[in-house]
């Protein structure tokens, strides 16, 4: 499996402003992605967090709102910038972990969250 | 992209009683199909999952089941508990190595 960590665990902030939030794994992992999970509601892939390049976005989702660093395997920020009240969910950071073994599937995993409520 | 729908999205059940949530899929080059579980606050947790290689897969109480012909799967679970109670995701995996995720599944089991 892979222990993977997010901080801040929650917080509360204000409108306009913005919150970063890292994403530490404890082994080095090609794929790494962050998700939006609203309250009731599924996830909602936000971004494939390259390391050594720009991240992929999915559709709907925008640098300049989402900006997201891999410095290197086992790390990743995600910035929720400009916050405005529907901003306010759950962000997971999440992780492919190669199989040990050659049969063995890959599999991914899901950090703890981090809860943002914007007022 | 791929297209993930789930069903039912809210399951009450009797304790003992057996429970079954269907997902169907678009992408016929789909090729992985994992379940999460998660409970309230928490962080989805992989329970099973099938390869497109396989018809069936078990675990206990829980066993998944797919239908590459027919683009859906199912999850399984028997002899239900109280501790069953969470939210269930299927999940969807294409060739560009990304999940797609079902709508979720709040299953209540009644002690």
């Amino acid at each position: 499996s892979a222990v993977i960590s997010q901080k801040p665990s929650r917080d509360i902030c204000q409108r306009g402003t913005s919150l970063t939030i890292q994403c530490q794994v404890d082994s080095q992992v090609t794929m790494m992605f962050w998700y939006r999970q609203q309250p009731g509601q599924s996830l909602t892939l936000i971004a494939t967090a390259n390391q050594g390049s720009e991240a992929t976005y999915e559709s709907g989702f925008v640098i300049d709102k989402f900006p997201i660093s891999r410095p290197n395997l086992t790390f990743s920020t995600l910035t929720v910038s400009n916050m405005s009240p529907e901003d306010s969910s759950i962000y997971l950071c999440s992780v492919v972990k190669r199989g040990a073994r050659r049969e063995e599937t890959d599999t991914q995993y899901f950090g703890p969250g981090t809860r943002l409520t914007v007022l | 992209g791929e297209n993930v729908e789930q069903h039912p999205s809210t399951l009450s059940v009797q304790e003992g009683d057996s429970a079954v949530i269907k997902c169907t899929y678009s992408d016929s080059a789909s090729n992985y199909f994992p379940w999460y579980k998660q409970e309230l606050g928490k962080r989805p947790q992989l329970i099973i999952d099938i390869r497109s290689n396989v018809g069936e897969k078990k675990d206990q109480r829980i066993a998944v089941t797919l239908n590459k012909t027919a683009k859906h799967f199912s999850l399984h679970i028997t002899e239900t508990q109280p501790e069953d109670s969470a939210v269930y995701f299927c999940a969807v995996h294409n060739a560009g190595n990304m999940l797609t995720f079902g709508g979720g599944t709040r299953l209540m089991v009644k002690p």
